[in-house]
């Protein structure tokens, strides 16, 4: 059973801000919910990570509403260097491999 | 400071060979782990380890894998028999460690992409 549910792809562009939305409909109470960004030929990247309300950091802000049902990663003023795949990732240290499952992820592609 | 390195980058063998992918993760770091990663696809949990004992190995396909880590530092994913359905590249992460609640920041390798032709 899939922990995150997350579009395949996204399209936009540069200067315009981006929103990623996550459903994890069936998050625990421990579970935290992290973002990774990955391009190609590389290895994921931490984004952001958060447990309620809202997190911000300099690159990107996370929204999570009161039921914790979904998550929406904010990117503001995207540039063509943003062009990657996305994954949300729902779980906790020492829940062992469930808070591990990247899924296949969103691929969010900027236009100039 | 290094990131977490992985060799070789790139490893060509062939079916029914014996093959050794090695990960140096980032000092001090304490959990380590191993992920493949096939075309088009996110990458798929294999094993991971705190400190030198394997906390979870669900994600490990078949007994053919195998992962060691006997020194708590660089660990070496292992795979016996190679079949051409392993050809993926296979990704390490380190993060401080695995146990404090919240998800641990997992800093990834290049990985290495295995092919067996």
């Amino acid at each position: 059973l899939a922990k995150t549910t997350q579009p395949i792809s996204m399209d936009s562009y540069e200067g315009q801000e981006v929103n990623i939305t996550c459903s994890h409909n069936n998050i625990a109470t421990n579970d935290y919910i992290t973002w990774y960004q990955q391009f190609p030929s590389q290895g994921p990247r931490f984004i952001i990570q958060g447990y309620k309300t809202k997190v911000t950091n300099e690159v990107a802000s996370l929204f999570i509403p009161a039921d914790r049902k979904s998550s929406t990663l904010s990117l503001p003023r995207v540039s063509l260097s943003d062009t990657a795949v996305y994954y949300c990732l729902v779980g906790y240290s020492g829940g062992g491999a469930d808070g591990l499952t990247f899924g296949k992820g969103t691929h969010l592609i900027i236009q100039p | 400071g290094a990131g977490v390195s992985q060799t070789p980058s790139n490893k060509v063998t062939e079916k029914g060979k014996y093959v050794e992918l090695r990960c140096d993760p980032i000092s001090g770091h304490t959990a380590l782990y191993w992920y493949r990663q096939s075309l088009g696809q996110g990458p798929e949990f294999l094993i991971y380890f705190q400190g030198t004992g394997a906390a979870d190995d669900s994600g490990l396909p078949n007994d053919r894998f195998f992962a060691v880590r006997p020194e708590g530092s660089v660990s070496t994913l292992k795979i016996q028999r190679t079949e051409r359905g392993d050809s993926a590249v296979y990704l390490c992460a380190s993060s401080l460690t695995a146990t404090s609640g919240r998800t641990d920041t997992q800093y990834f390798g290049p990985g290495t992409r295995l092919t067996v032709l």
